[in-house]
């Protein structure tokens, strides 16, 4: 089956910090997006971005589908941007989508 | 509604018992998923109903787990004789007709704790 890895695992930054992420995955896929699951535990929509770059407020993402990753930008990073960051792809046969391990990112006041 | 809701948000009961999970999709949203997290880990597929019927259940981990859409909106997701390793955040999704290139949205998750 598909394999999705992140990295990296764990990240702690200061508040001001620039980072990025990485979602590597071993096929072709119908479409990525990108989540942030609050402390609470809920999933929020960053990007569905199967394929180009896109751009909301401090947060970019660029998904290259033919070398089969894609990179979440977090410029000017908030406390509030604490929580873990997931990458799931759909996949081609069911839809279904397969998840990384996520990224889990701590900002630090 | 304005977002995918699930009920209740928090389940405890203890092994044997049966327990059902209920679903309500973003209003409009034909295509709508079960997903279960374990602590520490990435969601896992479940089912995806497409409508009412079950487009895909092939994430289903034994004949204990059940779901039903039957008037293509509410989804309800059954578990018979719970056993401990059920414990985990249940997530249902919804987007707008499923198949190629459909955004999934996520209702609140369900958590299941089977003492």
């Amino acid at each position: 089956g598909i394999q999705v890895e992140q990295s990296p695992p764990d990240l702690i930054l200061q508040e001001g910090a620039n980072s990025t992420l990485r979602c590597n995955f071993s096929d072709s896929v119908n479409n990525l997006q990108w989540f942030h699951q609050n402390p609470w535990g809920q999933l929020i929509n960053l990007f569905y971005i199967p394929s180009g770059t896109k751009q909301n407020g401090r947060l970019s993402a660029t998904t290259v589908a033919t070398e089969r990753y894609s990179l979440l930008y977090i410029s000017s990073s908030q406390t509030t941007d604490s929580g873990v960051y997931f990458c799931a792809v759909e996949r081609r046969s069911n839809y279904q989508l397969i998840w990384g391990a996520g990224t889990k990112l701590i900002i630090k006041p | 509604g304005a977002g995918v809701s699930q009920t209740p948000s928090n389940k405890v009961t203890e092994k044997g018992k049966y327990v059902e999970l209920r679903c309500d999709p973003i209003s409009g949203h034909t295509a709508l998923y079960w997903y279960r997290q374990s602590l520490g880990q990435g969601p896992e597929f479940l089912i995806y109903f497409q409508g009412t019927g079950a487009a895909d259940d092939s994430g289903l981990p034994n004949d204990r787990f059940f779901a039903v859409r039957p008037e293509g909106s509410v989804s309800t997701l059954k578990i018979q004789r719970t056993e401990r390793g059920d414990s985990a955040v249940y997530l249902c999704a919804s987007s707008l007709t499923g198949g190629e290139l459909n955004e999934q949205f996520f209702g609140p998750g369900t958590r299941l704790t089977v003492l």
